[in-house]
């Protein structure tokens, strides 16, 4: 059950896009169309923001999109605003009926 | 309004035990699966075990197997999490999340959370 890799921080500019990856292997993010993001600020419960690699909850912005090649799935925030910093994190389903989380990554809005 | 609240954490001492308790408002709770996560100070998120919605499967994190136990009781609205045997690793604050649809980790709902210290 080891974490899924994410990059530690990304950048950009208020409009800019940015997007964070999410490497896992065929035992997880690779084997299984069950990917989702979670937006945490600081101090509160994550927010689920993408489930099903690429399915959004009714209520986020339609500048969040999410996709899956091979064993790396990815986060995409189009447009980015003020209020989108936050740290991201991915869960996939596992082998064995577990979940694993990423490791987290920083989005700065410069 | 879906609201899940958390009560039960605190400090306790290596080798103890402690129990939390998630209850659900404004939810069919006996529709969803429940989750356990936790996040360590200033760390990730990790999660920590998994109960269906009458509670025949239940999975855990290799971390916890055989130390923690899940459980639920749909009559009270209720999601526990009875912990034993306690290490400093332990320490963490501890979420309850509900399962949208049990399909993959889709958790929807999130409790405020709970801290759990462990140290002497």
């Amino acid at each position: 059950q080891s974490a899924l890799t994410q990059p530690r921080s990304v950048s950009g500019f208020p409009g800019q896009s940015v997007t964070i990856s999410c490497t896992g292997t065929s035992n997880d993010v690779g084997g299984y169309n069950f990917v989702s993001w979670y937006q945490q600020h600081p101090g509160k419960a994550p927010k689920l923001m993408i489930y099903d690699v690429g399915q959004r909850p009714s209520g986020v912005p339609d500048r969040f999109s999410g996709s899956k090649s091979g064993n790396t799935a990815s986060l995409t925030i189009s447009g980015l605003q003020p209020e989108d910093e936050a740290d991201f994190y991915c869960c996939s389903y596992a082998d064995t009926y577990t979940y694993v989380f990423g490791t987290g990554t920083k989005v700065t809005v410069l | 309004e879906v609201q899940l609240v958390q009560s039960g954490g605190g400090l306790v001492q290596p080798g103890g035990s402690l129990r939390l308790s998630c209850v659900d408002s404004g939810f069919t709770f006996s529709s969803y699966a429940m989750n356990w996560v936790r996040q360590a100070p200033g760390k990730g998120l990790e999660w920590v075990s998994y109960i269906s919605t009458t509670g025949t499967n239940i999975y855990y994190a290799d971390s916890v197997k055989g130390r923690f136990t899940i459980s639920r009781d749909n009559a009270k609205k209720s999601l526990y999490l009875q912990m034993n045997s306690l290490r400093a690793e332990d320490t963490a604050v501890y979420y309850c999340a509900r399962d949208y649809d049990s399909n993959g980790p889709d958790f929807d709902y999130w409790g405020q959370g709970t801290l759990v210290t462990v140290s002497s």
